[in-house]
């Protein structure tokens, strides 16, 4: 049974940046599947934030694309997100998730506060 | 960037059928744009239902159906039960992006 677990901090200062990572259990990250981070402010939808390939091929949200840099680790079978510039608008539930098996496989979240 | 449009809020009645729908700024849903339906439960990760327009998954209690409809990708619940009150997402992908719709809070009342 493949698992997702983020980690990583649960406070970011305003201006810093948001890097958090998840690892992938049960399943290989180098399978043909796109790994995705989706996050979720408290209280409002879904938003897709971008997704990686094994072969580092990425694709970004626009609205993020510029401060938004998804790596993958094969070695550690995980991938990873940095999100730079936060503000108070980027607190919100992280998740990481798979197509694999057609988003059979999400993560439990992580929730980053953007916060002095 | 697209905009993903669904109804904020429906409600339905117990034993009652509902269609949820999700709409593109770009035009028609196709099934090229490989829609999802996903639903969420306060304090949990979204579960996927459907996949590419119509598919389930081994999980997905068959009162559940997805398509087409007037341009729009749809969500058909028939036979609501309690335990389907939650909120729901589409989710479709463009070249290089996906982008979840807004959710519609489903109330079983």
């Amino acid at each position: 049974q493949v698992q997702l677990q983020e980690s990583g901090p649960g406070l970011v200062k305003p201006s810093g940046t948001l890097s958090l990572t998840c690892a992938v259990s049960g399943g290989s990250i180098t399978s043909s599947d796109w790994w995705i981070w989706v996050r979720q402010p408290p209280g409002k939808g879904l938003e897709w934030i971008g997704e990686i390939y094994h072969s580092g091929s990425t694709k970004y949200n626009p609205s993020l694309r510029s401060r938004v840099t998804i790596s993958i680790d094969k070695s550690k079978n995980q991938f990873s997100l940095n999100l730079s510039s936060v503000t108070a608008a980027d607190t919100a539930i992280y998740y990481c998730a798979s197509t694999m098996n057609h988003f059979d496989y999400w993560g439990q979240g992580t929730l980053v506060t953007v916060s002095s | 960037q697209a905009v993903v449009t669904q109804e904020p809020s429906l409600t339905v009645s117990p034993g009652g059928t509902v269609t949820l729908t999700c709409g593109s700024s770009t035009g028609a849903v196709t099934s090229g744009h490989y829609p999802y339906w996903f639903q969420q439960k306060p304090g949990q990760a979204p579960r996927a239902l459907i996949y590419d327009t119509s598919n389930k998954h081994s999980w997905t209690p068959a009162r559940f159906s997805g398509s087409l409809l007037g341009g729009k990708a749809a969500l058909t619940l028939s036979s609501a039960q309690p335990e389907d009150e939650a909120e729901y997402y589409c989710l479709l992908s463009y070249s290089g992006a996906r982008v979840f719709g807004g959710g519609t809070k489903l109330t079983v009342l």
